[in-house]
């Protein structure tokens, strides 16, 4: 089976542009999230779905940011506009209906530069 | 108050050696799962181990143990008989409560295996 996949892999933008990653979870899970990793922060979890719903953006840094999941094979985060702060790798993590043991499969991330 | 702490930032093992990760963590909740995260180079978040609160043992996947001890609220990684595609770091991560989706996460260890 394949795993959870984002595009792009790396991500070279300058301030002020329009970023948008794309996630495709695993088939057949029904959670999905969004991470941020940064050195100084470490992983922060930006935004949850469940069953294509958001149900938690508490961690979305500011308005610049926005998810979106139209169906349960896709996802986005978009950063709008972009600044050099939100340089960091992205991932996307899925799970499976949640009884209690779940672990989150997590993709290879995208690596955003923003210059 | 951080939940997940990880005191390690970095270790050396030699090759074929153990080595045990720290993880200490801190909830009120008497429900919770522990799980353990590698991070090579390449950037994606690898699933190691997961041990739920009520587990009556240590889980073990592999190479991989972990060290669970309750009363210090301790849940340390052991890896046996590293090997030297074990360089990565190493990421604790806690669920509090059954239904609670969020993991949160510690700093990490960055494991370097010797030959």
């Amino acid at each position: 089976d394949a795993g959870v996949i984002q595009s792009p892999r790396h991500e070279v933008t300058e301030m002020g542009q329009e970023v948008t990653l794309r996630c495709k979870p695993i088939s057949g899970h029904n959670s999905l999230f969004w991470y941020r990793q940064t050195m100084m922060r470490g992983l922060e979890l930006l935004i949850y779905f469940n069953n294509n719903v958001p149900i938690d953006d508490s961690g979305m840094p500011e308005d610049r940011f926005s998810a979106k999941m139209p169906n349960a094979s896709f996802s986005t985060l978009k950063i709008q506009p972009s600044e050099p702060r939100d340089s960091a790798v992205y991932f996307c993590a899925s799970s499976p209906r949640w009884t209690g043991k779940e672990t989150q499969y997590f993709g290879p991330g995208t690596r955003l530069l923003v210059l | 108050a951080q939940k997940i702490t990880q005191t390690q930032p970095g270790m050396f093992v030699q090759e074929k050696e153990a080595v045990t990760l720290d993880c200490t963590y801190d909830t009120s909740d008497p429900s919770y799962g522990l799980f353990w995260y590698k991070q090579p180079s390449s950037g994606e978040m690898i699933f190691l181990i997961y041990q739920g609160s009520y587990d009556q043992q240590n889980a073990t996947e592999g190479r991989y143990s972990l060290n669970f001890q309750k009363a210090r609220k301790s849940a340390n990684l052991v890896i046996s008989a590293s090997q030297l595609g074990d360089s990565a770091m190493y990421f604790c991560a806690m669920r509090e409560g059954t239904s609670d989706y969020k993991l949160s996460f510690g700093a990490g260890t960055t494991v370097t295996v010797r030959a």
